[in-house]
């Protein structure tokens, strides 16, 4: 089974500063990563993804997210927060690309910047 | 432009009514899949479809049941709803592609369901 967890309900940081916002996974495999965000009432927008290659990924908004295969592990992090990025986040995790694995999604981590 | 749109931002129902939330995608993506989303529990899978008249049970699909009739659409059914169904609900789709870069799955904007 496969499984992500999402450590920190919350966190907060200052405008300006660097944010990192922590997930690990769980998975009988190679996985399949990915990082969502959700603005309040709207569905999830897609962030980022690691599928293979460069452990750094870059996405959307200025994120990015190191794959740490040893720690199990895919943080998201921006070097500069923005109040715009309060936003609840999620990390989810899925064994094959393609909906025969759905993904698994963790219980997601609330982002407040402080300006 | 990518779109999964459902039929309904807010519903409110009442107990033991029966329920349908629409989700159409227009990126004729063969995968389709309800969510059920809840503070604190993150979001939880209830039913996923990979092919038009398949659908596969997720976690959590006691009280529910789907229907996908055509590749585009898919519903979700509560087929007598009740208090502890309150929820937003959050439908996605997503291709089917070996190799290929756009793997990602999109969603709906969401339904908060109230049950009164």
């Amino acid at each position: 089974a496969q499984s992500v967890a999402q450590p920190e309900d919350q966190v907060n940081v200052a405008e300006g500063n660097p944010l990192t916002v922590k997930c690990t996974y769980s998975v009988s495999g190679n996985p399949y990563l990915f990082w969502y965000v959700q603005y309040p009432n709207r569905g999830l927008q897609f962030l980022l993804k690691y599928i293979t290659g460069d452990n750094l990924v870059k996405g959307s908004y200025g994120f990015e997210a190191e794959f740490n295969k040893s720690q199990t592990s895919f943080h998201l992090k921006k070097p500069s927060a923005l109040v715009s990025d309060s936003a609840l986040y999620f990390c989810a995790v899925s064994l094959s690309l393609g909906g025969n694995t759905p993904l698994v999604f963790g219980k997601g981590t609330r982002l407040s910047v402080i300006a | 432009d990518v779109k999964v749109t459902q039929s309904s931002r807010y519903l409110v129902k009442r107990t033991g009514e029966k329920v349908f939330l629409e989700c159409v995608q227009d990126m004729d993506h063969e995968n389709m899949f309800w969510y059920r989303q809840d503070p604190g529990l993150g979001l939880r899978l209830i039913y996923f479809s990979y092919d038009v008249k398949m659908k596969e049970k997720g976690d959590i699909p006691e009280g529910y049941s789907v229907s996908r009739e055509k590749k585009e659409r898919f519903s979700l059914i509560l087929e007598s709803a009740s208090t502890n169904q309150t929820s937003m609900y959050l439908c996605a789709s997503s291709p089917t592609i070996i190799g290929g870069s756009d793997t990602e799955a999109f969603f709906g904007q969401g339904t908060r369901l109230t049950v009164v």
